[in-house]
């Protein structure tokens, strides 16, 4: 059963601390997503990968997160430095090349807390 | 503009009645809807998904109806479960034959009582 994977899948740290979220897109799939989700602003996207390029990060905060994929079986999210309002739960999301279907299969997310 | 507006934010249905979730868009080049199921701890599900050349996509008891010129879709769930409580989001992207970003709507929060 293919899944998308994040690590890890909590994390609590402090304000001004570096945070790096980890995702293992579904073997295959060539289009990574990366959407954050608050109770205030629901799900939104902040970046998304196609063949490893960035295609889009203009949801992203540039002075402070960093998105990469440093090959086709790892995704990267950073947040340097981390602030309470980033508290929030970050998925990733893989999609396969296109045949019609534009199905996002998620991770199951990583609920972080900024103190 | 971008937005996908969802409604209602809450809804309660009783086991075998039901539910219906409104979804409007404003983008006239969306042409992807799909509706993203979303359990407690976990992330979205595809549950459904229609594109603007159908009026009406049925997949067991889960239907989407689709009204292009109106540009409102919704999602209806006959003979609701226990098991359908969950957060329902729909959504809609420019497909440009590849995997595109989705637009969110911001979620109806499902409970069926028995």
């Amino acid at each position: 059963d293919a899944r998308v994977t994040q690590t890890p899948r909590h994390k609590v740290t402090e304000m001004g601390q570096e945070v790096t979220m980890r995702c293992q897109p579904i073997l295959g799939h060539n289009t990574v997503f990366w959407y954050r989700q608050t109770m205030m602003q629901g799900l939104e996207l902040l970046a998304y990968f196609r063949n490893r390029a960035p295609l889009d990060d203009s949801g992203m905060p540039k002075d402070r997160f960093s998105a990469e994929m440093p090959d086709a079986t790892l995704a990267t999210l950073k947040i340097q430095p981390s602030e309470p309002r980033d508290s929030a739960v970050y998925f990733c999301a893989s999609g396969p090349p296109w045949s019609g279907e534009d199905t996002q299969y998620f991770g199951p997310g990583t609920r972080l807390t900024v103190l | 503009q971008q937005q996908v507006k969802q409604s209602p934010q809450s809804l309660i249905v009783q086991k075998g009645g039901i539910s219906i979730i409104n979804c409007a868009y404003e983008n006239t080049a969306f042409d992807y809807f799909p509706w993203y199921q979303q359990f407690p701890g976990k992330g979205p599900a595809l549950l459904i998904a229609i594109r603007p050349d159908v009026s009406e996509k049925k997949e067991g008891r889960f239907t989407i109806s689709f009204n292009k010129s109106a540009k409102q879709f919704s999602l209806h769930i006959m003979d609701s479960q226990p098991g359908d409580s969950a957060t329902y989001f729909c959504a809609a992207s420019i497909s440009n034959f590849g995997n595109e970003k989705l637009t969110f709507g911001t979620g109806t929060r499902l409970t069926i009582i028995p």
